[in-house]
């Protein structure tokens, strides 16, 4: 069974602080799949955040974050991350990672990220 | 970056009626249309891809349309568990983009 498992967030982290999500992923040939990152703001529509290939070469951002988060994944454990630097109160929302493909065909159930004083 | 603009916002229906949700690309997309399903405190769920292909195991009230950049999704005879929030997604390019979200409310 395919399964995506966000972990990193649930605490509360001050503006200017950083933060790594990890997703942990199985039930699927990893390697073969683009990835995404997608976040949700309290009571807001989802955004679409940062994407990166199957191999890890091909690296996509919103602008909104360029500069300040970074997408890597390592393929030998199955796992995604995305690193948050410089996080700012607008950053605050559910993060999803999803499996890109066919648009993004499965989703995992998010972690949530606080950025606050 | 492609903008997608999806209507309406929020929608009242009655369980069996057939309801529309349209979403307009900024720019040709072709196929590269998804649309998601999301109830509270869930996260989203994949329905349809390249605007008219239905997820495995997403039932057949569920249809996507395309004409030229415009998109729809019909759901006929609504369930009670279809009340949700629906959004479309372009992925014909990077940065993807989402529509602005269709709230569907029992009447």
């Amino acid at each position: 069974e395919m399964q995506l498992l966000e972990s990193g967030g649930g605490g509360l982290v001050q503006p200017g602080g950083s933060l790594r999500l990890s997703c942990a992923a199985s039930g699927f040939t990893f390697s073969t799949y683009a990835m995404s990152w997608v976040r949700q703001a309290p009571r807001k529509g989802l955004e679409w955040v940062s994407g990166i290939s199957g191999s890890g070469d091909k690296i996509y951002y919103t602008d909104s974050i360029k500069g300040r988060f970074t997408i890597s994944r390592d393929n030998s454990k199955n796992t995604l991350y995305l690193q948050m630097d410089s996080l700012r109160a607008e950053d605050t929302a559910v993060y999803y990672c999803a499996k890109d493909w066919n648009g993004l065909d499965y989703w995992g159930q998010g972690t949530l990220v606080t950025v606050s004083s | 970056d492609i903008q997608m603009t999806q209507s309406p916002p929020s929608l009242s229906a009655s369980v069996g009626d057939r309801v529309t949700i349209t979403c307009r690309a900024s720019h040709d997309i072709s196929i590269w249309l998804a649309w998601y399903q999301q109830k509270p405190e869930k996260a989203p769920k994949s329905l349809i891809y390249a605007a008219t292909s239905l997820q495995s195991g997403v039932p057949s009230r569920f249809s996507g349309s395309i004409s030229g950049t415009d998109f729809t999704l019909t759901i006929t005879s609504l369930q009670p568990e279809d009340f949700a929030t629906y959004y479309c997604q372009q992925y014909n390019s990077y940065p993807r983009t989402f529509g602005q979200g269709t709230k569907l409310e029992i009447k």
